[in-house]
């Protein structure tokens, strides 16, 4: 149980284009998800916690402007990474959880590389 | 803010032989949990840790949370080249619902 999906897996996107990248809860209601952002050979670095039919929180120095944030419903947020540019190029993955106290669940991730 | 450091960031070990990463949360934890993250893939959830001093066992792997729930630790008996990946600790704060941090991470890598 606790399925996450995440698409896509990967993308290549032009300087300047927007790319959506849509995390969803297959098996569970979460009204919170949290968006991750790992640059090579680093660690996850949170970018923002999603919540639903509310506004986003995003931690400092993240751009809310950039990366924007919708959680529209129980099963799914979106991330959008607006005017893209290779700075941008990372893995970015979503996470949920189904209950307050339990583990991190893992969408597979998307490796946005921008060109 | 809240960070969480590991040590080491590397260790390479013959296979056969044992491992251990330290994780150090700079504020106290309502608790740690650890992930393996295999090269491109992603962080796969292998245990959460509640009880200030808490150990518990998977197998080969042995975690601890220490007395303080500011630090916890990952043993491996006898590494198999299976076990080759980036482990990561991560910390949720206490005082209600917090966020969820990730430790700076430690590579392993078994030589057969």
């Amino acid at each position: 149980g606790a399925v996450v999906s995440q698409h896509p897996s990967w993308v290549i996107c032009k300087s300047g284009t927007s790319v959506k990248i849509e995390c969803r809860s297959l098996d569970f209601q979460a009204t919170t998800m949290f968006w991750y952002r790992q640059f090579p050979k680093q660690s996850l670095m949170l970018m923002a916690t999603s919540n639903e039919g509310s506004k986003a929180t995003y931690e400092q120095g993240v751009e809310k402007d950039k990366f924007l944030i919708n959680h529209a419903s129980l099963t799914l947020s979106t991330l959008t990474v607006t005017s893209a540019h290779p700075e941008d190029s990372s893995f970015y993955i979503c996470s949920a959880i189904p209950t307050g106290r339990s583990p991190l669940h893992f969408g597979n991730g998307t490796r946005l590389t921008v060109t | 803010g809240q960070q969480v450091m590991q040590i080491p960031q590397y260790q390479h070990v013959q296979e056969g032989e044992d491992f251990t990463t330290y994780c150090n949360s700079s504020t106290t934890l309502s608790n740690i949990q650890w992930y393996k993250q295999r090269p491109g893939g992603h962080p796969v959830f292998l245990i959460q840790l509640v009880k200030s001093g808490e150990v518990k066992k998977q197998k080969r792997l042995t975690f601890q949370f220490g007395e303080a729930k500011k630090n916890s630790s990952l043993h491996i008996t006898a590494t198999q080249t299976t076990d080759v990946g980036t482990y990561f600790c991560a910390g949720r704060g206490s005082g209600g619902y917090q966020k969820v941090t990730f430790g700076t991470g430690t590579k392993l890598q078994v030589i057969p």
